[in-house]
């Protein structure tokens, strides 16, 4: 049973617009995190937050920014969407930020045109 | 740098039988954890097992088992009586230090499972 949200699924923008997505746990999670799925599925990390504080942040364009609330939101914004930013976009949570599981959201399909 | 391997792109297999697919890791940890996950063909990426460096025993879950080598750093899903709903990609992944006690999961390219009727 899914207890990781993400808005939107499914989303079609052109190039130099604004996207968002937004992720929310039930889980009582105090970390989460955002993947990018690329189109050959390699799954890499982007950022992970832990109680709303930044602690995990990869080599990613500055046009992401990820934006945490609480310990139970996490979202993705997108500024001036390039073509290569299309993907799918996982949204995962985990308690604590060292070996526990990672649960996975259904994922958000980005496709830029 | 650590590193998650998984070598078989595809397999396939006939309904009821065993699979065993492979996944090798680096790392520089003394102690580390893995896991395995599934992706359905919805996309959604579920958990299936796991694996902590300092246990011997091989983790079991239902009809999934690891085949746990730790001085090979092998970390084997074995699946048994396969069903077609079996079918997915399988991601072997490991937790990699970043900082302190922070750590990433990093992902192998995952191998796509084919159970055939």
């Amino acid at each position: 049973e899914t207890a990781v949200f993400q808005t939107p699924n499914y989303h079609v923008t052109q190039v130099g617009n604004e996207v968002s997505f937004n992720c929310k746990q039930t889980l009582g999670h105090d970390t989460m995190y955002w993947y990018k799925q690329d189109s050959k599925k390699l799954l890499k990390i982007m950022f992970s937050y832990n109680n709303k504080q930044l602690i995990v942040n990869e080599t990613v364009p500055r046009r992401f920014s990820p934006q945490s609330s609480d310990k139970a939101h996490l979202n993705l914004r997108i500024k001036s969407v390039e073509p290569e930013d299309s993907a799918v976009y996982l949204c995962a949570s985990s308690l604590g930020i060292s070996g526990n599981t990672l649960y996975f959201g259904e994922g958000s399909r980005l496709i830029v045109v | 740098a650590q590193k998650v391997t998984q070598t078989q792109t595809s397999i396939s297999v006939m309904e009821k039988t065993t699979v065993t697919m492979d996944c090798v890791y680096e790392t520089q940890d003394s102690s580390y954890f893995l896991f395995w996950y599934k992706q359905t063909a919805s996309g959604e990426i579920v958990f299936l097992i796991r694996q902590d460096s300092y246990k011997k025993e091989n983790a079991t879950v239902g009809h999934y088992s690891l085949n746990f080598q730790k001085p090979k750093s092998s970390i084997g899903l074995i699946i048994t009586a396969t069903q077609i709903e079996d079918s997915a990609v399988y991601f072997c992944a490991m937790r990699e230090m970043v900082t302190g006690n922070t750590r990433k999961l990093i992902f192998g390219l995952g191998t796509t499972l084919q159970v055939q009727p």
